[in-house]
């Protein structure tokens, strides 16, 4: 079983919609989760991360962290053309372990 | 430097040949990892240092590959007969000490193209 899942996407969305990425792990025992976006034939940069059970609010982005369920989620309102990227979840097991990532397209 | 610096950004290089790939990261960055991303898919640990630890070389898919760090700093990845299954992007990144709680930083990667 692999470490981090993803949806395999890819995901499109209309212009302004809200685009739901979520992500999946295995370890019980992780403490930090973080959500990169590559953007085509870039490196990953990192957008958000989060500690604590709950939401966690940075600009349109929304992450969601739900322990029990080793689940994180990443939310991004009102979706921009230039948000047309991949999104890798990343799990810190004292090294960041990575989803295969979710391709996303916003339609103008 | 301001960020991490990978050279080359290309490399083409005949199967069975060695290649050396080189990183540096972020001045003051006492973690370095190198990952591996083949076409379409995500990223795959390789080898990781942390100050003067022992490196965590689990990641390396084979004998064929190995990393050293120098004084800390620069880290350079060699590949050593090289397969066309080694072709991929290889990004280096670096953190301020070995958990990263602010993620990591990566270097815009290194090509490499194996014919």
């Amino acid at each position: 079983q692999k470490e981090v899942e993803q949806n395999s996407g890819p995901l499109s969305v209309p212009e302004g919609a809200i685009a739901s990425l979520n992500c999946t792990y295995s370890d019980r025992g992780s403490q930090s989760f973080f959500w990169y976006r590559q953007y085509s034939g870039k490196s990953p940069e990192l957008i958000m991360f989060i500690y604590s059970n709950g939401d966690k609010e940075d600009g349109r982005f929304t992450a969601q962290l739900n322990k029990a369920s080793q689940y994180v989620s990443l939310l991004i309102r009102d979706s921009q053309p230039s948000d047309s990227a991949t999104y890798l979840c990343a799990v810190d097991d004292y090294k960041l372990s990575f989803g295969a990532g979710t391709t996303v397209t916003v339609r103008a | 430097g301001a960020g991490v610096s990978q050279s080359p950004s290309n490399k083409v290089t005949e199967k069975g040949k060695d290649v050396e790939l080189r990183c540096d990261p972020i001045s003051g960055h006492t973690a370095l990892y190198w990952y591996r991303q083949s076409l379409g898919q995500g990223l795959e640990f390789l080898i990781y240092f942390q100050g003067n630890s022992a490196p965590d070389k689990s990641g390396l898919p084979s004998d064929r590959f190995s990393a050293e760090r120098t004084g800390g700093s620069v880290s350079t990845l060699t590949i050593q007969r090289t397969q066309q299954e080694d072709s991929a992007v290889y990004l280096c990144a670096s953190s301020w000490e070995d958990a990263p709680n602010y993620g990591y930083t990566f270097g815009s990667g290194t090509r490499l193209t194996v014919v």
